[in-house]
């Protein structure tokens, strides 16, 4: 049982590249979840997802896409990246969105420098 | 106001201390709360649920004060080990908030 994987764990980028994060899980978790952590800014969602082909935006969407296609696998999609995006991005897990009080599992995060 | 706020730190506490930090949330309506624990350099993971009626976990002790909008964490005889960054989470209007966190540093 890995848990939750990202791939890649650093990644340097010109502006203007694209590029895919990816993030699996094999704990069968409908809901998922992309976070971007900057210093004293805490953990910001970007985008999250409650199953298979349902994907909604979070707090700071703009410059990121995201697809469900499966429910192990949920790729986040830089566009065209932006010094702003220099960040530690971290995949999440867990059975649902909290409600009910369910543990969020973290993958070990990617950290992204935007020349 | 940030809807989940924590007093950043750090807390620079001798080993064998205790420490408290405590986290205030704007939405009366919130459900669940969490303290996670997030080392240098590494992922966040659960450290424990807040419930109503207060819980501990060995050298951890938790409370929810919902008139006041807070909670707390207390560390009992602190580890060197126990040197991270807490972060306070609350689950309200549908969505998780994380707070910045706590920065945690115990001193041999």
């Amino acid at each position: 049982n890995a848990g939750v994987t990202q791939t890649p764990k650093f990644q340097v980028l010109k502006t203007g590249q694209s590029m895919t994060l990816q993030c699996a899980q094999d704990m069968n978790h409908e809901y998922m979840s992309w976070y971007r952590q900057d210093p004293g800014m805490g953990l910001r969602l970007i985008h999250y997802s409650v199953g298979a082909g349902i994907t909604d935006q979070g707090e700071v969407p703009n410059g990121y896409n995201v697809s469900r296609s499966t429910t192990e696998d949920f790729p986040l999609r830089l566009l065209s990246a932006a010094p702003s995006q220099t960040s530690v991005y971290f995949c999440a897990s867990s059975y649902s969105n909290g409600a009910r009080g369910e543990t969020q599992y973290f993958g070990p995060g990617t950290r992204l420098l935007v020349l | 106001r940030k809807e989940v706020e924590q007093d950043p730190g750090p807390f620079n506490v001798p080993e064998g201390a205790t420490v408290a930090f405590n986290c205030t949330y704007s939405n009366s309506a919130s459900q669940s709360f969490f303290w996670y624990r997030q080392d240098c350099r590494k992922e966040p993971k659960l450290l424990m649920s807040v419930y109503s009626s207060g819980n501990e976990d060995g050298r951890f002790t938790a409370q929810l004060n919902r008139a006041s909008q807070y909670i707390s964490l207390l560390i009992r005889d602190s580890k060197l080990s126990d040197s991270a960054t807490y972060l306070c989470v609350v689950y309200s209007a549908s969505k998780i908030i994380f707070g910045s966190g706590t920065r945690l540093s115990i001193r041999p």
